[in-house]
């Protein structure tokens, strides 16, 4: 079974700028969340998806947002970039999404200079 | 709000000791708590959860509700335990509030 995939796993961007991040979940997996990790604030959930809709959200300014396709595949966008959103952004699926194990990918690692 | 905290930012024990990362979290309700572990150029991936109540690699938690804690154990460190370990709980689908993580260095 292919685990989550994350592309690309490296971006430079500049400053307002915008950017999208793809996750492809693990097969079958129908939730998908994303994650913003930072040295100061570690790890930071920004949204969940299940079954193309939003769920859940976290408390990021509308700048950050996302999508799930009907192949549970699910895109990230962050719009007008600034250099406090360089870090790393992970997605994680799990199957029903209730509390169960969730997969993690490598991670997108996105530096805004 | 919910909160996970994990007090100590690195963890060294001798191999053979016995290791213990403490979480303690905040949440009046009943979350599920996990561990999760990230090895060295490795992606995160699930050690525990307390709900299953099982051993994985030597490693036990128990879930204190009256303490609100979810430390993790293992009585005999081995090197390739060293890594980082973050503890984490969830109240509806794929949301997690991950604590900010303890590096555990086994020294050999």
């Amino acid at each position: 079974k292919a685990g989550v995939t994350q592309t690309p796993r490296y971006l430079i961007k500049t400053r307002g700028q915008q950017v999208t991040l793809s996750c492809s979940p693990i097969s079958g997996h129908r939730s998908v969340s994303w994650y913003q990790q930072t040295p100061g604030q570690g790890l930071q959930f920004l949204f969940e998806y299940f079954s193309e809709t939003q769920r859940n959200k976290g408390n990021f300014p509308g700048r950050f947002s996302g999508r799930q396709f009907s192949n549970s595949r699910s895109e990230m966008n962050v719009s007008t970039l600034e250099l406090g959103d360089s870090a790393l952004y992970l997605c994680a699926s799990s199957a029903d999404g209730m509390g169960t194990e969730a997969f993690f990918g490598q991670g997108t690692r996105l530096t805004v200079v | 709000a919910q909160r996970v905290t994990q007090p100590e930012k690195l963890l060294s024990v001798f191999k053979g000791a016995p290791v213990e990362l403490k979480c303690n979290y905040s949440y009046s309700g009943s979350p599920e708590l996990f561990w999760y572990v990230q090895y060295s150029r490795q992606r995160l991936q699930l050690l525990l959860r307390h709900i299953s109540r099982e051993s994985i690699k030597g490693f036990t938690a128990d879930l204190n509700k009256g303490e609100t804690s979810f430390h993790l154990k293992k009585p005999f460190a081995q090197e390739e335990d060293s890594a980082m370990y973050y503890c984490a709980l969830t109240l509806t689908g794929n949301q997690f509030y991950f604590g900010t993580g303890t590096s555990l260095t086994v020294i050999p």
